[in-house]
């Protein structure tokens, strides 16, 4: 079965520094793996995604992902956090390949302090 | 182009009462979602549809009925609430088919229900 794990319920991390969030997978095939981030009293919102192809995948607002197969690690990244990066991040795996199903992990909560 | 709509945005019921949220989208999307998030616990799915008229059950279906009358409208039912089902729930859709992104969800705004 696919599953996703965070590790971390709450990453700390001042403005200005790198930020990282970790998220490992464990799948069947091939994983698509994907990032959500959720802003205060607000549905989810697509980050990137990984399918195939470069490991080092960016997306939206300046984060970006990497893809570590021999780790089973997709850890979200960003070289400079803003205080405006603090939010709650889901990592998710592609489950069911004919009905697009996500399966999420159970969220970290970013915290960027000025 | 409002994207994924839910009603109501909130909703206290007491136990054993019945409702239904309305989740509706405008992008002509095959597949819609229903989650319900809990602290902790992440998104769990609850009944998806792959197309009009379909329905499907997902992670933690119990308590919970869909209908997928229309290509636009996804409705989730509870039929007697329970205090149990007091959480935040998502609608969210995809396109499924061809194209760039045929896997990436659109989420709603959410629906804040309790049961008391």
């Amino acid at each position: 079965a696919q599953s996703v794990a965070q590790p971390e319920d709450q990453v700390n991390v001042a403005e200005g520094n790198p930020l990282t969030v970790k998220c490992t997978y464990s799948v069947s095939g091939n994983p698509y793996l994907f990032w959500y981030v959720q802003y205060p009293n607000r549905g989810l919102q697509f980050l990137l995604k990984y399918i195939t192809g470069d490991n080092l995948v960016k997306g939206s607002y300046g984060f970006e992902a990497e893809f570590n197969k021999s780790q089973t690690s997709f850890h979200l990244k960003k070289p400079s956090a803003l205080v405006s990066d603090s939010a709650l991040y889901f990592c998710a795996v592609r489950s069911g390949y004919s009905s697009y199903k996500l399966i999420f992990g159970s969220g970290t909560r970013l915290l960027v302090r000025p | 182009n409002a994207g994924v709509t839910q009603t109501p945005k909130f909703r206290v019921l007491k136990t054993g009462q019945s409702m239904t949220l309305l989740c509706a989208q405008d992008m002509n999307h095959e597949y819609m979602y229903w989650y319900r998030q809990d602290p902790g616990m992440g998104l769990r799915l609850i009944h998806y549809s792959v197309g009009e008229g379909t329905t499907a059950k997902g992670e933690v279906p119990d308590g919970y009925n869909v209908s997928r009358l229309k290509k636009q409208n996804f409705l989730l039912g509870l039929e007697s609430a329970a205090p149990s089902q007091t959480s935040v729930y998502f609608c969210a859709s995809c396109s499924g088919g061809a194209g760039l992104s045929p896997d990436t969800q659109y989420f709603g705004p959410g629906t804040r229900l309790t049961v008391l």
